[in-house]
């Protein structure tokens, strides 16, 4: 059981390039998010997904977009990269976001922005 | 609206020294409260999580948080620090039925020999 899976788990971009952090999970939960992890900041909430074919924002949205096609995989796209987009990104998943559910959480993607 | 706000971004502690990790929470309606460990370089694992069942709530590798509503508090201690405990931890509030988790902004903790 491999959990949530974040691939690639480093990645250097140049400014206005374009690309897709990949996250898969096996663990066949509904809920998925994506999170990118700033210095002092904690992390804070891109985008998430309570099923197949449903999105929606967060609190960090812009610049960013996501697709769910299947339970499994949930990508995030950087549509034209910002130094200011240099964070940590974690995808995370959940069997479905109640108050209490516990969320799994991938290794994380290391993006530099230069 | 859910907010949690931890109020040490570094706490520095002995080996076998008592660790305490301090977070307040706003929040409108009865919560649900998580702690979280990041080691470095590696991903978030959930230490223990407050659901209302009781107040007093015991975690992995001997950690433990009580939730206190008159002080809105979820205070992690943990008796007796280990090398292997310094990390970062998060304190997490869960952003009700949106599904969104809201987290603290994070406090790291180090362990001197």
């Amino acid at each position: 059981n491999a959990g949530v899976t974040q691939t690639p788990k480093f990645q250097v971009l140049k400014t206005g390039q374009s690309m897709t952090l990949q996250c898969a999970q096996d663990m066949n939960h509904e809920y998925m998010s994506w999170y990118r992890q700033d210095p002092g900041m904690g992390l804070r909430l891109i985008h998430y997904s309570v099923g197949a074919g449903i999105t929606d924002q967060g609190e960090v949205p812009n610049g960013y977009n996501v697709s769910r096609s299947t339970t499994e995989d949930f990508p995030l796209r950087l549509l034209s990269a910002a130094p200011s987009q240099t964070s940590v990104y974690f995808c995370a998943s959940s069997l479905v976001q109640t108050l209490n559910t516990e969320a799994f959480f991938g290794q994380g993607t290391r993006l530099t922005v230069v | 609206a859910q907010s949690v706000t931890q109020l040490d971004s570094h706490v520095s502690v002995s080996e076998g020294t008592p660790v305490l990790l301090r977070c307040n929470y706003s929040s409108s309606y009865s919560p649900s409260l998580f702690w979280y460990v990041q080691h470095p370089n590696k991903g978030l694992q959930l230490l223990l999580k407050y659901t209302s069942a009781a107040t007093l709530v015991k975690g992995i590798n001997g950690f433990e948080a009580e939730f206190k509503k008159s002080e809105t508090s979820f205070h992690l201690t943990k008796p007796s620090a280990h090398m292997s405990d310094a990390a970062e931890y998060f304190c997490v509030v869960s952003g009700g039925y949106t599904g969104k988790l809201i987290f603290g902004q994070g406090t790291t903790l180090q362990v001197k020999p």
